[in-house]
């Protein structure tokens, strides 16, 4: 059976810092990947999709970047975090039909 | 990618059947209606999916009537446990590229189930 990691679980940092966040699906291959962030009080925001191994398509401009090294990596990275990055961090495969697996998020918390 | 609108929030008690409204104006024929559900600091997860009429699955009911520019999702008999937000997506079917298996949410329709 397929499954999703994320990690770190939960991470505070303080702003301009750095940030890498790493996801992992086991068990299927050629996925189509997704990074989602949901802040407080507010739907999930798509910020990036990959249909292939270093294929990345943006959704929202903002300080954050994304890439897929591998074919069932995906990296969320920053290289200066702003307070507005605060959120519930998502990653998401697809085996390309209509239903999404997600994975158990990250919390971040930018001071 | 059509919009969809529902309900901010519903209250309800246990035991009771729920039915949030979803509705979808802009529904293009190769879309079909799709509902997630989160728990809190979760992700989503697929609950149903249809393109018209009546689907039923183990978890839910999806009402679609033949315009297709509503839908309902029927929650039968509901528990603490369904304490969730659930949100209603148009999802475009069987284009080839991933530009068709982009997700938009909205904010969804938070439930509460009360004892």
């Amino acid at each position: 059976s397929q499954t999703i990691h994320q990690w770190p679980a939960t991470l505070v940092q303080p702003v301009g810092s750095p940030l890498s966040l790493e996801c992992t699906v086991e068990g299927t291959s050629n996925p189509n990947l997704y990074w989602y962030r949901q802040a407080a009080g507010r739907g999930l925001q798509l910020l990036f999709y990959s249909v292939g191994i270093g294929q990345i398509s943006s959704e929202v401009p903002q300080n954050l970047s994304a890439s897929r090294p591998q074919d069932r990596q995906f990296i969320l990275s920053s290289k200066k975090l702003l307070l507005s990055d605060s959120g519930f961090y998502l990653c998401a495969w697809s085996g390309g039909n209509n239903e999404q697996f997600f994975g158990p998020g990250t919390r971040l918390t930018v001071l | 990618l059509a919009k969809t609108t529902q309900p901010i929030s519903m209250d309800s008690y246990e035991g009771q059947e729920v039915n949030i409204t979803c509705s979808h104006n802009n529904i293009a024929t190769n879309d079909y209606i799709t509902w997630y559900q989160q728990f809190p600091s979760q992700g989503p997860r697929f609950i149903i999916q249809g393109y018209k009429t009546k689907v039923t699955n183990e978890v839910a009911s999806l009402f679609i009537p033949a315009d297709r520019k509503s839908s309902t999702l029927s929650l039968p008999r509901v528990s603490l446990s369904d304490t969730a937000v659930y949100y209603c997506l148009v999802v475009l079917i069987g284009d080839s590229g991933a530009g068709s298996y982009q997700l938009t949410f909205g904010k969804g329709t938070k439930l509460s189930v009360i004892p």
